[in-house]
């Protein structure tokens, strides 16, 4: 059965350090999210591609997060400098359209900044 | 704007007992619903979904839920909890079809089964 993949799932840093994950989505999917899921929460969309372009980045804290996926498969989250508050899952999802279909969670990374 | 109202952050349940974990829905156009599954340090996993169509949904693991638009609910029932049920459980709301298919979600529900 098809997954969506994440790595690393778990992750470890000071902060002030730069951190990335990484997410390979379901083949064939053309819309892929970024959330983030703080401890007893839940998920928060940070960024929505569509192929290669972002459609939504409105709450992507773009002074320290950047998000890519530049042929429109797998996709790379970056925070640089990480702060205390990052600490939290990242969550990567992917569905075929975009458009009210299913969306398949991959396992997240627990990210960690001390 | 959309948003979602889970009641009850943590409900514990006896095993074979009715599971009932409640959302409430707040759209301006009609909504697709969903409710995920989400297991310690794991990704969420779903349930069952409302589109469009016949208001009493079923979805895996036993698990249903009954769209009810006056209400604006969309609450996860089943009807004996196993102890393999303990888990998060996550209603979410998008604007449906023509839309990003954003997903808002609630803050969840922690659900215990005692044996």
């Amino acid at each position: 059965e098809a997954e969506v993949a994440q790595s690393p799932r778990y992750k470890i840093t000071e902060k002030s350090q730069a951190v990335a994950f990484w997410c390979d989505p379901i083949s064939g999917h053309a819309t892929l999210y970024w959330y983030r899921q703080i401890l007893g929460q839940g998920p928060e969309l940070l960024v929505q591609f569509q192929d290669e372009s972002v459609v939504d980045d409105s709450q992507l804290p773009k002074d320290r997060f950047s998000a890519e996926r530049l042929k429109g498969v797998d996709s790379t989250l970056k925070i640089q400098p990480a702060e205390l508050g990052d600490s939290a899952m990242y969550l990567c999802a992917s569905s075929q359209t975009g458009s009210g279909d299913e969306q398949f969670f991959g396992p997240g990374t627990r990210l960690t900044v001390l | 704007a959309q948003s979602v109202t889970q009641l009850g952050s943590h409900v514990s349940v006896s095993e074979g007992a009715l599971v009932l974990l409640r959302c409430n829905y707040s759209s301006s156009v009609p909504p697709y619903l969903f409710w995920y599954v989400q297991y310690p340090n794991q990704g969420l996993q779903l349930l069952l979904k409302y589109t469009t169509g016949a208001t009493l949904v079923k979805g895996i693991n036993g698990f249903e839920a009954e769209f009810k638009k006056s209400e604006t609910s969309f609450h996860l029932t089943k009807p004996s909890a196993h102890m393999s049920d303990a888990a998060e459980y996550f209603c979410a709301v998008s604007d449906g079809v023509g839309s990003q298919g954003n997903l808002i979600f609630g803050k969840g529900t922690k659900l215990s089964v005692k044996p």
